[in-house]
């Protein structure tokens, strides 16, 4: 059985400050994890994915995470928040278990 | 990158009707498919996963025959939601990929009210 906890269901900071978006999963084997994010009316894009490789995981938009087996953890973070990073984020286990998402927002 | 189409991007319906929702992938193959639906502030459900020319296969709750869903061709698959009710009211969202475990690229979403 899997399962994926966002933290938080809210973030909110000030443009330019660093971003941290907390994702905790269970998994009875070594999953694969995903990071994606839905802007409103649009679909979900990749932001990045963990498949045991390297366990800090670069992705787009300057976004990165890092896979801590230890602390089955698999926190999102960016140095400097953008305006246009609002949006929401969901992290996934294995492609078909979502977390509850966390919506960023943005202030200027 | 790949591109995956909904349509309609919103419907409105009147209860006791069906509705049929299309997901398209544009520019590659998709042999599997996946329908979820998402409530208003809340995250994704699975509802489904179609293999192309075979049957669904349904997650725990969601009834087969009120969500009918048929994968024809490699590149559409359809939800038809049959006598919609008001409850049914929600964000339908697709996804397809290339083989169960491959990456999912998403559509954009099909918004349906129930009146």
């Amino acid at each position: 059985a899997q399962s994926v906890t966002q933290l938080d269901s809210h973030v909110s900071v000030s443009e330019g400050t660093p971003v941290l978006l907390r994702c905790n999963y269970s998994s009875s084997y070594s999953p694969s994890l995903f990071w994606y994010v839905q802007h409103p009316n649009k679909g979900l894009q990749l932001l990045l994915k963990y498949t045991s490789a390297a366990t800090l995981v670069k992705g787009i938009n300057g976004f990165e995470a890092e896979f801590k087996k230890s602390e089955t953890s698999f926190h999102l973070t960016k140095p400097s928040a953008h305006m246009s990073d609002a949006a929401e984020y969901f992290c996934v286990v294995s492609m078909l278990t979502f977390g509850g998402g966390t919506r960023l927002m943005v202030k200027p | 990158g790949a591109v995956v189409s909904q349509h309609p991007s919103w419907v409105i319906c009147k209860s006791g009707t069906s509705v049929k929702i299309e997901c398209r992938s544009l520019d590659f193959q998709a042999t599997t498919m996946f329908w979820y639906r998402q409530f208003p502030k809340q995250s994704l459900m699975l509802m489904a996963t179609s293999n192309e020319g075979s049957k669904a296969t349904y997650e725990q709750g969601v009834e087969k025959d009120k969500f009918l869903i048929n994968h024809a061709s490699l590149t559409l698959s359809t939800l038809t939601v049959t006598s919609a009710h008001p409850e049914d009211s929600s964000f339908y969202i697709c996804s397809a990929s290339q083989g169960a475990l491959g990456e999912q690229y998403f559509g954009p979403g099909t918004r349906l009210t129930v009146t």
